[in-house]
């Protein structure tokens, strides 16, 4: 079975600062990892997606992530939070590329000026 | 194009009553699926359908909630009766074929902006 694991439901940061949200998966199999965002009244929205490919990911909006294996982690960063980042996000993880996603309970991003 | 549209964006209904969710995926998408997310938890998969037919219903919580995808375009989601455990939020989801794609590709999942239930 498969499960995520997200650190913290909130996080706070000032606008500018470095943004770092965490994601620890477990999977028996190689897993597909993603991060979504969702912005208030709006339907999640793929930031990025790791495929097996390079273990950096870059997304859109000046977010990355990085798939470390020997950690099982796949933590989000952006070098400088803005304002509109403000947003909850989803880690999430599939077996295939086709198959359910399975959810973290997400994490709230607040930036303050 | 119109994205992945959920309808209706809220509903509140009294514990023993029937609520029908609608979702329309994107125009082509063959593959759908329905997630829920109850208040502060993690939003958890309900079903996927291949076109018409049922992939993989494993999420489903019971036989209140009752899922059709007619002609392999729209689908609806049934609870019935409504239980108070039932308020969450809805969402659907749409992907790109996958019969013609090698299996480790990946088809991204559209979501809707999800359907609000409360059950009162």
């Amino acid at each position: 079975a498969q499960s995520v694991t997200q650190l913290g439901s909130h996080v706070s940061v000032s606008e500018g600062a470095l943004v770092l949200l965490r994601c620890n998966y477990s999977s028996s199999v190689p897993p597909y990892l993603f991060w979504y965002v969702q912005y208030p009244n709006q339907g999640l929205q793929l930031l990025l997606k790791y495929t097996s490919a390079a273990t950096l990911v870059k997304g859109i909006n000046g977010f990355e992530a990085e798939f470390k294996k020997s950690e099982t982690s796949f933590h989000l960063t952006k070098p400088s939070a803005h304002m509109s980042d403000a947003a909850e996000y989803f880690c999430a993880v599939s077996s295939t590329g086709f198959q359910k996603l399975v959810f973290g309970t997400g994490t709230r991003l607040l930036v303050s000026p | 194009e119109a994205g992945v549209t959920q309808f209706p964006s809220h509903s509140v209904i009294e514990k023993g009553q029937t609520v029908t969710l609608r979702c329309d995926p994107i125009s082509g998408h063959d593959n759908l699926y329905w997630y829920r997310r109850v208040m502060g938890k993690e939003i958890k998969f309900l079903l996927h359908f291949v076109k018409e037919s049922k992939q993989d219903e494993s999420g489903m919580p019971n036989n209140r909630f009752l899922a059709e995808r007619t002609g392999g375009t729209y689908s609806t989601l049934k609870v019935q009766p409504a239980e108070l455990e039932d308020s969450g939020v809805y969402f659907c989801a749409s992907s790109q074929d996958s019969s013609s794609e090698p299996i480790f590709s990946y088809n991204e999942q559209f979501f809707g902006p999800g359907t609000r239930l409360t059950v009162l």
